[in-house]
């Protein structure tokens, strides 16, 4: 069945950055867009921006543009989310999740727990 | 940029039909998906492309869209649907994923 499996939770100082993974399985993974998405606690959800696996090529949402960066690598099946320059307010969960073929969300990974704290 | 306004909070008794309501410009014109989020875990889509249900998803759950307001229904409500329900939409003039605000659903 589709699973991604993400990194484990990260605790980090402001001003740092933080690369989390998301290894999928069970389908072809550069058939569908990798999202991510976030959760800040208490809060709803976010979305980030996409990689298409296949292309390599990605769209940020805007707040994100210049401190994001969405990679992946074929061979291991597993596409990665960088956040640079860390503040407290980045303390979330970061989700990522397949793009189904109506454009949904269909997939999701189990979320990883990223603090930020001095 | 594009905004989907949901209820905070719907509260109903067993039993009952929720209705949880999205509004957006225009957003008849838009495919809508839902999500359900139970504490502590990740969303699950529950409706896609405005009124298909994924397989494993009870008939219960159900979807409209229309003019300015799309709306995730569940009937004969059970304890186990209390959860926080999420709509979205692609907005194409940006190219983005747009997330509504959220309902939480409380089964008294």
């Amino acid at each position: 069945q589709v699973q991604l499996v993400q990194s484990g939770a990260e605790v980090k100082k402001p001003g740092a950055s933080v690369k989390v993974s998301c290894k999928a399985s069970g389908y072809t993974f550069t058939d569908y867009y990798m999202h991510w998405v976030r959760q800040a606690p208490g809060q709803g959800l976010e979305w980030m921006g996409w990689i298409n696996p296949n292309s390599g090529g990605r769209k940020y949402a805007q707040k994100f543009q210049d401190w994001v960066t969405m990679t992946s690598d074929t061979s291991i099946s597993t596409a990665y989310m960088e956040l640079s320059r860390l503040r407290s307010d980045d303390t979330a969960v970061y989700y990522c999740a397949t793009e189904g073929n109506k454009m949904e969300l269909q997939v999701w990974g189990q979320g990883t727990m990223v603090t930020v704290s001095s | 940029s594009y905004v989907l306004t949901q209820p905070p909070s719907v509260s109903l008794a067993p039993g009952k039909t929720a209705r949880i309501t999205c509004g957006g410009n225009n957003i008849g014109s838009k495919s809508v998906h839902w999500y359900q989020q139970k504490p502590g875990q990740a969303p699950v889509v529950v409706i896609y492309y405005d009124s298909d249900r994924p397989s494993g998803i009870p008939e219960r759950f159900s979807g409209s869209n229309s003019g300015n307001t799309a709306t995730l229904t569940i009937s004969r409500v059970e304890a186990g649907d209390e959860a926080d329900y999420y709509c979205q939409v692609w907005d194409s003039s940006s190219d983005h994923r747009v997330f509504g605000t959220g309902t939480k659903v409380t089964v008294l």
